[in-house]
């Protein structure tokens, strides 16, 4: 089945600790997307990879990093979380480019950071 | 101003009922643009893109206005089953994407 897999689903942590969210897609997908969800807003782009070792900012990049050393991979790391990074994140990925192709998203992290 | 600007609603419709949503954009380089549904938090699902020859399926019309940097959503005959969070997406070259904040739909019986 095609899919985008994130773990952990849900992830209660304190501040300073440091957390991956792993993301993995089995479609050989080129592009990949992480966002974050805040309540009344709509999804906002963090990092994304048009391809293996090419990532570059979103919208919200501050206090995250990201790496693709393989194609099927894009964890989001938090070296040192804080409260305002609780939120909803989505991993999310395409084929080609993704200005001509529709996004296909995991089931998203839930992250609370106390 | 936001780069992408929805109407949040929400809009609470009868079933049966015909509901039009906007969504401007700023860009005018944007490249593509969708409607994703998304339902209580879960994963946003792609609705159906958007071209500017205007694309239907069903009872859902999406139309692509470039000149007035707006897309718009045409649902026909509400379902119960259609309430649920709209969210547009304008996506630029190079990987950038840019979500509107969504607008809700709450079709009641």
């Amino acid at each position: 089945e095609a899919q985008v897999t994130q773990n952990p689903r849900y992830l209660i942590t304190v501040t300073g600790k440091k957390l991956t969210v792993t993301c993995s897609q089995n479609m050989n997908h080129e592009y990949m997307s992480w966002y974050r969800q805040d309540p009344g807003l709509g999804l906002r782009q963090i990092y994304y990879s048009m391809n293996v070792e090419v990532t570059d900012k979103g919208d919200v990049p501050e206090g995250y990093k990201v790496s693709r050393k393989e194609k099927r991979n894009f964890p989001l790391i938090l070296e040192s979380p804080s409260p305002n990074q609780t939120s909803l994140y989505f991993c999310a990925s395409s084929t080609g480019q993704p200005g001509n192709q529709p996004q296909h998203f995991g089931d998203g992290t839930r992250l609370s950071i106390l | 101003r936001k780069e992408v600007e929805q109407d949040p609603g929400p809009f609470n419709v009868p079933e049966g009922a015909t509901v039009a949503f906007n969504c401007t954009y700023s860009n005018s380089a944007s490249q593509s643009f969708f409607w994703y549904r998304q339902d209580c938090r879960k994963e946003p699902k792609l609705l159906m893109s958007v071209y500017s020859s205007g694309n239907e399926d069903g009872r859902f019309t999406a139309q692509l206005n470039r000149a007035s940097q707006y897309i718009s959503l045409l649902i026909r005959d509400s379902k119960l089953s259609d309430s649920a969070t709209y969210l547009c997406v304008v996506n630029r070259n190079a990987g950038k994407s840019t979500f509107g904040d969504g607008t809700t739909l709450t079709v009641k019986p």
